[in-house]
């Protein structure tokens, strides 16, 4: 089985902190995702790595970093924490092919106060 | 841009009643769709996919969806829900040529005993 795992379930941090959110895959896939979860709005896209160093923008990267130094391993970076990051977060990893699916971690709900 | 539109945030059914969650997609080329299921305080679980095979999807726990492409529709099914049916589920589509994917809202489903 897939595990993708997310360092923490539950986060709190404060305005202007950098914070660090990290995701470990233990299934040889290429591609990494993160994601924000909002209620209404699904999931949005923040950033994707196809390979290790590589990244994409995704639909709303603004805000945020990321960093993939190891295959296994990708990290989203909130610079600066604002009140409206305060969402779930959710990586997810996949093998490289259109019709590869998704496999994802439980999330982290990160409230920046 | 392809988008997926979900008709209906939240869904009420009895126990043993029909579940029918509707998803429709834009789409410029032929799209490779998925149904997940996110249940509380986890992350998503690919429910199944269509990949152009069949129109006709099986997928586990019961579910099933259907492709229409004169309609753009992938619309999921169970025929009898059970309490554990109880989460949320998501549509979502990728561009034959791309790996990222496009998730629908959500759709909320409550079973009522």
């Amino acid at each position: 089985d897939v595990k993708v795992t997310q360092s923490s379930r539950y986060l709190v941090k404060r305005t202007g902190e950098k914070v660090f959110l990290e995701c470990v895959q233990d299934m040889d896939h290429e591609n990494m995702f993160w994601y924000r979860q909002d209620p209404g709005l699904g999931l949005r896209l923040i950033y994707f790595s196809y390979d290790v160093k590589m990244k994409e923008k995704g639909d709303i990267p603004e805000g945020y970093s990321v960093s993939r130094e190891k295959k296994e391993r990708f990290s989203l970076i909130l610079e600066s924490a604002s009140t409206n990051q305060t969402s779930m977060y959710l990586c997810a990893s996949s093998l490289w092919g259109d019709n590869q699916p998704q496999h994802f971690g439980d999330g982290t709900r990160l409230s920046i106060l | 841009a392809q988008s997926v539109t979900q008709l209906g945030s939240h869904v009420s059914v009895s126990e043993g009643a029909l579940v029918l969650l509707r998803c429709n997609y834009s789409s410029s080329v032929p799209p490779y769709l998925f149904w997940y299921v996110q249940y509380p305080n986890q992350g998503l679980q690919l429910l199944l996919k269509y990949t152009s095979a069949a129109t006709l999807v099986k997928g586990i726990n019961g579910f099933e969806a259907e492709f229409k492409k004169s309609e753009t529709s992938f619309h999921l099914t169970k025929p009898s829900a059970h309490m554990s049916d109880a989460a949320e589920y998501f549509c979502a589509v990728r561009k034959a040529a791309g790996n990222k994917l496009t998730f629908g809202g959500g759709t909320r489903v409550l079973v009522k005993p």
